[in-house]
């Protein structure tokens, strides 16, 4: 039973389209992100949600949106994609109490690689 | 601008023998620092961690060093196996309110038989 699952794994498409990402966590977690690990494979946070509500937004592109329906799910929509959002998306969720413990404080899904022809 | 920077981008070990990650960060506040472990088409999956006010912290044959002084933290492994073959990320936050993990960018380790 996966605890953070993301779909689809692979995701080809054309410059100019609309798609979207979706992930969802079983881990009764109250905080979700979205990374993006590009071609230089640095893993750099995108967005984050705590309870539904955002609560980091790096500098992202406005055609980039995550909408987070409940806490268990955190999907990201990308607008007009362009040759540089060929990335590899992770998606994570962890429990604000481990943040102030030094313990594991991400569980990430398995991510969802991303083309853009 | 890394804040977190792991400079080896690989590393080749044969197996039973000792393998040495590194990572140097830039700013004295980070609280906590945990390396990751990841294998192809997977997520990275936590490994172990050590916060500031220790200098080491070990499990099983992972431990983790830590000097402040030097904003330098290593992971050793020994011994080292083949399928501890991924890549290791090194990553800080700074407590309580960050919600913040910082990542370097990573170094892959072969552990050759």
């Amino acid at each position: 039973d996966t605890a953070v699952s993301q779909t689809p794994k692979y995701l080809v498409t054309q410059m100019g389209n609309d798609k979207s990402i979706k992930c969802e966590q079983n881990l009764g977690h109250d905080t979700m992100y979205w990374y993006k690990q590009d071609s230089k494979k640095f893993l750099k946070i995108m967005f984050s949600y705590n309870n539904k509500e955002l609560i980091i937004n790096e500098t992202v592109p406005n055609r980039f949106s995550p909408k987070s329906p409940d806490k268990a799910h955190l999907n990201l929509h990308i607008n007009s994609l362009e040759l540089g959002d060929s990335a590899v998306y992770f998606c994570a969720s962890s429990d604000t109490s481990g943040w102030n413990s030094g313990a594991n404080v991400l569980t990430f899904g398995a991510g969802s690689r991303l083309t853009v022809l | 601008d890394q804040q977190v920077k792991q400079n080896s981008p690989s590393l080749s070990v044969q197996e039973g023998r000792i393998s040495i990650l590194n990572c140097d960060y830039t700013n004295s506040m980070f609280d906590y620092f945990l390396w990751y472990k990841k294998y192809p088409a997977e997520g990275p999956t936590f490994l172990i961690s050590i916060s500031s006010i220790k200098d080491k912290n070990e499990d099983g044959r992972f431990t983790v060093f830590l000097n402040k002084s030097a904003k330098h933290l290593s992971l050793h492994i020994v011994p080292s196996q083949p399928g501890d073959s991924a890549v290791y990320f090194c990553a800080v936050y700074s407590g309580a309110g960050s919600y913040q993990l910082t990542f370097g960018k990573g170094t892959k380790l072969s552990v050759i038989p």
